[in-house]
């Protein structure tokens, strides 16, 4: 799987937009780009995932470039409950492809 | 609801005692998982299955042990063989198709003293 680089603590403003990047310049053409975060002393939770379209649900939207070398995740009205560890992983989606790898993360704090 | 469910939230342990934690899913998902996680680290998969009555090793899986009997249950065992146990561990499952999204438990945090 690709390796990622993220900025290791980002703050925002709570109700502003968080914007946090990731870099995957290794990546290849069947490696999708995951996003999960981790509050404290919490299980990681997933929250999307792209391909090379830029994705949206409830929680997030996905940004990825043109030729897929980086990407951002985007919480468009951040709330307090939204400080966490930011995980971006990119791998092969499929099966026997079990392992995700996690690297250290963006650390986000919002402010009040 | 559907989720995953890991029991107890807090173990302790004396050095030399096998302990089994627990985790569950009712989300009906083929694939089970382990994880560990050190303070200030990411997650090192222990062990993992993707069907009932098979598993395989994952990149730390060295006095650990696991079984999968039922598609529901996946416990993990901590042996006296592991030279480190203390720290919080995992459980997450996946589907067998689509876009493999694991969805994680809330975590045992084990401390061995």
């Amino acid at each position: 799987d690709a390796k990622t680089t993220q900025p290791t603590s980002m703050d925002c403003a709570e109700g502003r937009a968080a914007n946090l990047p990731c870099n995957h310049s290794t990546i290849s053409g069947n490696e999708y780009v995951y996003w999960y975060r981790q509050i404290h002393s919490q299980g990681p939770q997933y929250i999307i995932h792209g391909l090379k379209n830029n994705e949206t649900n409830e929680m997030a939207s996905l940004i990825i470039t043109e030729d897929r070398k980086s990407s951002t995740l985007i919480l468009p009205h951040a709330t307090l409950r939204d400080t966490a560890v930011y995980y971006c992983i990119v791998r092969v989606a499929n099966f026997g492809n079990e392992k995700l790898t996690f690297g250290t993360g963006t650390r986000l704090t919002i402010i009040p | 609801d559907g989720g995953i469910t890991q029991s107890p939230k807090y173990l302790f342990r004396k050095e030399g005692q096998n302990v089994t934690l627990s985790c569950e899913q009712n989300l009906n998902h083929d694939a089970m998982y382990w994880y560990r996680q050190d303070p200030g680290q990411g997650l090192r998969l222990i062990y993992y299955s993707q069907i009932v009555n098979d598993f395989q090793k994952g990149d730390i899986a060295e006095g650990y042990s696991v079984s999968r009997e039922k598609k529901e249950s996946f416990p993990l065992t901590v042996t006296s063989a592991q030279k480190n146990p203390t720290a919080f561990y995992l459980c997450a499952s996946s589907t067998s198709a689509g876009s493999y999204e694991q969805y994680f438990g809330p975590g045992t945090r084990l401390t061995v003293t």
